[in-house]
């Protein structure tokens, strides 16, 4: 099985900041990551597929990079919207989800 | 446009059967390429995928849930059905289904219902 990790599970931003989120996956999946944002009470939303595609009618201020192992979901300034918890997902094979990030108000 | 919604239960018993329906509208899971999946939260807890049925019906599932877990289709009302045995307290949980997107190996979710959760309790 592959297992995600991410870090930090909790950030702490303000409104403006740029933020940094780190997946990294136990074995090789390629490009084969999204990115969801959840909010308590909401269905997760898709934010990035394939490390780096924006999906359709997300704000551009939401970035992805990476390949392999390691992945980064950027977030180029923070907006009041954006407060919530990030999850990467592998599917490269079978899925697996990584524990999340929650960035909340600092 | 494509959406999505949970129904099922709120409380089930330890050692009961689960009986969730997904309905959905927006597409067809006999067209080639469509799927939809099964994920569910634990209270405070992370993302965990159950299932998977394809527009052909095979299935895939998660290994470790393999055995207690059976997802099925009925194209003609539109709904995938998921059913998970033996259910105890730790299957708390908030479940949602999905549409998958095939662009990769597997799959990632572009759309998702709202929710279900179900609690399991004596």
């Amino acid at each position: 099985d592959i297992q995600m990790t991410q870090s930090p599970s909790t950030l702490s931003a303000s409104v403006g900041d740029r933020v940094t989120i780190t997946c990294r996956a136990s074995q090789s999946i390629s490009s084969w990551l999204a990115w969801y944002q959840h909010k308590p009470g909401k269905a997760p939303k898709l934010l990035i597929y394939k490390a780096s595609n924006l999906e359709s009618g997300v704000p551009s201020r939401f970035s992805g990079s990476g390949s392999g192992t390691e992945f980064t979901l950027t977030i180029s300034s923070l907006q009041p919207d954006d407060f919530a918890t990030y999850y990467c997902q592998q599917y490269n094979s079978y899925i697996t989800f990584g524990p999340g990030t929650k960035v909340d108000i600092k | 446009q494509i959406t999505l919604k949970e129904s099922g239960p709120t409380l089930v018993k330890p050692t009961q059967t689960l009986t969730l329906t997904c309905t959905f509208s927006g597409f067809s899971l006999s067209t080639g390429g469509e799927t939809v999946g099964w994920i569910r939260q634990p209270p405070g807890k992370a993302l965990e995928w159950l299932a998977l049925i394809y527009w052909d019906d095979d299935k895939r599932y998660s290994p470790s849930l393999r055995s207690r877990l059976t997802i099925i289709r009925d194209t003609s009302k539109n709904q995938v059905v998921l059913t998970m045995t033996n259910m105890d307290p730790v299957d708390t949980a908030t479940y949602y289904c999905a549409h998958g997107n095939s662009y990769g190996p597997t799959h990632f979710f572009d759309y998702w219902g709202q929710g279900t959760l179900v609690t399991v309790s004596s």
